[in-house]
């Protein structure tokens, strides 16, 4: 059964502070992996995309890195805002099938 | 460009209420179009996906059923809404190719009393 487990449930940081968040997966054959964030209320956007040749992707102040062997990714957060309070949930893709595995996400506070 | 909307952003029905949640699409033809629950705490639930117009295939047996009567149009509907329907759904359609990103609409948090 493909799976996406994702840790920590949540975590609290102050603003300026760096954070990393893990992502575990189980599904095969793989095809990507997307981070994306979820505001309070609103529909995840994604942030960035991995796939099986990649190591690292930057978008910004959000640093991802995926290795396809242990099937294990993480999302770094460079010098937290307020604005990065939020969901961030690892979805990957199986090759050849539109159906998405998702986390459960990461739920993310920053505090001044 | 291509964008989502779904409607309505949030809903309070009765218990045995019926429900309908609509989904378009616009900038795009042909899309894979897919709705979700998002439960806290859980990761997203695949309700239906649709593949084409009145194409619906249905992973979750429940109160619940969908329809595609236009080739941007996804529609989420239940003859009578139960507790357990209350929850946060999205609807989302998925570009194709190897980028395969998932779009998805505001969400509606669906609230049953």
């Amino acid at each position: 059964k493909n799976q996406v487990e994702q840790s920590p449930q949540s975590l609290i940081i102050l603003e300026g502070k760096n954070c990393t968040l893990q992502c575990n997966y189980t599904v095969s054959p793989f095809s990507n992996l997307r981070w994306y964030k979820q505001d309070t209320g609103r529909g995840p956007v994604s942030l960035t995309i991995m796939t099986f040749s990649e190591n690292t992707k930057s978008n910004g102040r959000y640093t991802a890195t995926l290795d396809a062997d242990t099937k294990q990714s993480s999302l770094h957060i460079t010098a937290s805002q307020l604005s990065d309070s939020a969901s961030y949930i690892c979805v990957v893709k199986p090759f050849n099938d539109y159906k998405l595995s998702f986390g459960a996400g990461t739920t993310v506070t920053v505090r001044a | 460009s291509q964008t989502i909307h779904q409607w309505p952003a949030t809903l309070v029905q009765p218990v045995g209420s019926p429900l309908s949640l609509e989904c378009t699409v616009e900038g795009t033809s042909n899309p894979n179009l897919y709705w979700y629950r998002q439960a806290a705490g859980r990761g997203l639930q695949l309700l239906f996906y649709s593949v084409g117009i009145g194409q619906i295939s249905s992973e979750v047996p429940q109160n619940l059923s969908a329809s595609r009567p236009q080739d941007r149009q996804f529609i989420l509907s239940s003859k009578k809404l139960l507790l357990s329907d209350s929850g946060f759904y999205l609807c989302a359609w998925i570009q194709g190719g190897s980028d395969t990103e998932a779009f998805f609409g505001q969400g509606t948090r669906l609230t049953v009393v």
